[in-house]
């Protein structure tokens, strides 16, 4: 079935410094990649996503690249901030308006 | 515009007891999913509704867990009888699209109800 994989599980940085998670997808249909935050104890947040037709997309320090040809994306975070401590999962669609969701990435960020 | 809304947030039920969830959508959203979410996982997709129809039940485990949403709204899922395995985060989300559309969607989740089976 459709799936998809997402490394690292757990990314430990300095304040200050970039992060960047990547997912690979199977499904050569999906056209929709949403980037989930959930804080501990809290429902996943959409923090931004990129449709097939876009390769970049940048939102403040947020920013999602897509590579339809090797089926993978990346979340890129810059000059992180504690607050940006939390998992972030991707996700990808598949037939019938459904996501398919990575494990999941905890971020620490050290001050 | 008002959330997800999802009841109870914390359940504890003893294995082989039932127990029931309760989802309201964002309103006008025709579209309504249950995900089970185990710990230090991704969330996994139980149930797609859309309107009062089911879309997609492929992963639920029907012998023991059932789901609803009988008037194309708030909906309801089931377990009977709950096993250790089923100890998880129980998510309900929405969304505005049409299945068949786009696959553009900006899923709303509610907040969840962490379900604990001893």
């Amino acid at each position: 079935g459709e799936n998809v994989e997402q490394h690292p599980s757990t990314l430990s940085v300095q304040e200050g410094d970039s992060a960047v998670i990547k997912c690979t997808y199977s499904d050569s249909a999906s056209n929709y990649f949403p980037w989930y935050k959930q804080e501990l104890g809290k429902r996943p947040q959409l923090i931004i996503d990129i449709r097939s037709n876009v390769g970049e997309k940048k939102d403040q320090r947020i920013a999602v690249t897509l590579n339809k040809t090797a089926k993978h994306f990346s979340l890129h975070i810059t000059e992180t901030q504690p607050e940006d401590s939390a998992v972030y999962f991707c996700a990808a669609s598949i037939r019938g308006n459904k996501l398919v969701f990575g494990a999941g990435t905890i971020l620490r960020v050290k001050s | 515009e008002a959330g997800v809304a999802q009841s109870p947030r914390y359940k504890i039920i003893e294995k082989r007891q039932s127990v029931a969830f309760w989802c309201n959508p964002i309103s006008g959203h025709a579209t309504l999913y249950w995900y089970q979410q185990i710990l230090g996982q991704g969330p996994k997709l139980l149930i797609q509704f859309q309107n009062n129809g089911v879309v997609d039940d492929s992963q639920l485990p029907k012998d023991r867990f059932s789901a609803e949403r009988l008037k194309g709204v708030d909906s309801t899922l089931k377990i009977q009888p709950a096993k250790l395995e089923d100890s998880a985060v129980y998510l309900c989300a929405s969304s505005s699209i049409l299945v068949g559309g786009t696959g553009e969607s900006g899923y709303t989740f509610g907040s969840g109800t962490r379900l604990t089976v001893v």
